[in-house]
């Protein structure tokens, strides 16, 4: 079974800098990979997606990730961060069936101004 | 917007009651999906179906129930609810080809006292 692992549940950063949200996986095949953004109150909005391909894969809102096979990663890049990226962020893996996600905990990002 | 709404937004029930809370979709999509999000764990999959009255067990099954009598609708049933399914609940489509993604309605805030 595919698992999903992000190692820092809290991450802060100035605003302005730059951020990097972590992602591993576990999966046997090769994956499909998903970035979602949560806003307090509100439901998952998709940032971004891996299906195959060019490994760096642009996003919304100035986001970008890179899928690194042998790192068994995914991680979730933004060159400058803004107040309003303050949420929570979630990574997930679909199953080879295309059936079913599997979520990672989720990191929780603050933006100091 | 993927025209995903649910229903209630908000509710308090007392342990040992039936709840019943309702996913609409607009769109036609095949597969429709049920989570739960807890702090630390993510979004969990509870059900999902793949088509009107086909619906398959996901991560965290035990004690909810769900039908599809509709395309539109997918209904979640807590028959005896208890206070450890306080929590999130959201419901998901998964979008057609090219757009595999999945999208997620509003959600729904269940508190079992």
């Amino acid at each position: 079974a595919q698992s999903v692992t992000q190692p820092d549940i809290h991450i802060t950063v100035s605003e302005g800098a730059s951020l990097e949200l972590r992602c591993n996986y576990s999966y046997g095949a090769t994956p499909y990979l998903f970035w979602y953004v949560q806003s307090p109150g509100q439901g998952l909005q998709l940032l971004l997606k891996y299906f195959s391909g060019d490994t760096l894969v642009q996003g919304i809102k100035g986001f970008e990730a890179e899928f690194k096979r042998s790192q068994s990663s995914f991680n979730l890049r933004k060159p400058s961060v803004h107040w309003s990226d303050a949420a929570e962020y979630f990574c997930a893996v679909e199953n080879n069936a295309g059936n079913m996600l599997t979520f990672g905990g989720g990191t929780r990002l603050m933006v100091k101004p | 917007d993927a025209g995903i709404t649910q229903s209630p937004r908000h509710k308090v029930t007392e342990t040992g009651t039936p709840v019943t809370l309702r996913c609409h979709q607009t769109e036609n999509h095949r597969y429709m999906y049920w989570y739960r999000q807890d702090p630390g764990h993510g979004l969990r999959l509870i059900h999902y179906s793949y088509g009107v009255k086909d619906t398959d067990k996901g991560e965290v099954s035990d004690g909810y129930s769900v039908s599809r009598s509709k395309t539109e609708d997918f209904l979640l049933t807590l028959e005896s609810a208890t206070s450890s399914q306080t929590s999130v609940y959201f419901c998901a489509i998964k979008g057609a080809p090219p757009y595999n993604e999945q999208f997620f309605g509003p959600g729904t805030r269940l508190t079992v006292l």
